[in-house]
């Protein structure tokens, strides 16, 4: 059964801190993993797609790893603002009965506060 | 281009209703999933649909139903409506095949009272 935990559950930092979110996963024949962006009551923004074949994805101030022999994968922030508050999902995607397609299983979240 | 769109963003339902929420996919994908997500949790997956068929179900009763249109769009019906469905629920579109990763829409706030 492929699962997917997140560590911590909280993180408070203050503004211009460099930091790191964590996700680990049970099954290393993992296909992609995705970092998404949640703000209070609303929908999903994705940050970060890692494909398997892949060691990790940067955009902006974002940097995502992805290891599969240790099942894990960090989110790294750069210079945290104040409008990074938010909760962030890691998402593992392995396919279904072998084929490219099926759901996505998330870890629980990370809270983020920078506090100014 | 329009992301993934969902409506009603709100509604309030009483216990034993049925209701139908709504999804219309990003432009250029073909596959719509449902996920559940209760407060202060993770989504957890419901259904996806491909080609007017649902083609991988999560762990939730049947209940819980849906449908795909010719135009990629999807609903989501639930029956028989407990305190334990109000929850925000999520679609997501893909083009087929999870290695493309997912968009999600803003959600439908569900509450059961």
């Amino acid at each position: 059964k492929q699962e997917v935990t997140q560590i911590p559950a909280a993180l408070s930092v203050p503004e211009g801190e460099n930091l790191v979110l964590n996700c680990s996963f049970t099954d290393s024949a993992i296909y992609n993993l995705q970092w998404f962006r949640q703000d209070p009551g609303k929908g999903l923004t994705s940050l970060l797609l890692i494909q398997s074949s892949q060691r990790e994805q940067t955009s902006g101030r974002l940097n995502a790893s992805l290891d599969k022999s240790s099942g894990r994968s960090t989110l790294y922030i750069a210079a945290s603002q104040p409008g990074d508050s938010a909760t962030y999902l890691c998402a593992g995607g392995w396919g279904a009965g072998g084929t490219s397609y099926g759901k996505l299983t998330f870890g629980q979240g990370t809270i983020l506060t920078v506090h100014p | 281009d329009a992301g993934v769109t969902q409506s009603p963003t709100h509604l309030i339902k009483t216990r034993g209703q049925q209701v139908t929420l709504r999804c219309s996919p990003k432009s250029g994908h073909d596959t719509v999933s449902w996920y559940q997500q209760a407060l202060g949790q993770g989504p957890q997956f419901i259904f996806q649909y491909y080609e007017e068929e649902e083609r991988q179900r999560g762990n939730f009763p049947d209940r819980f139903s849906g449908h795909q249109f010719p135009n990629y769009s999807s609903e989501l019906n639930v029956n028989a409506l407990l305190l334990g469905d109000s929850a925000l629920y999520l679609c997501a579109s893909s083009r087929n095949g999870v290695r493309h990763g997912y968009t999600f829409g803003s959600g439908t706030r569900l509450t059961v009272v």
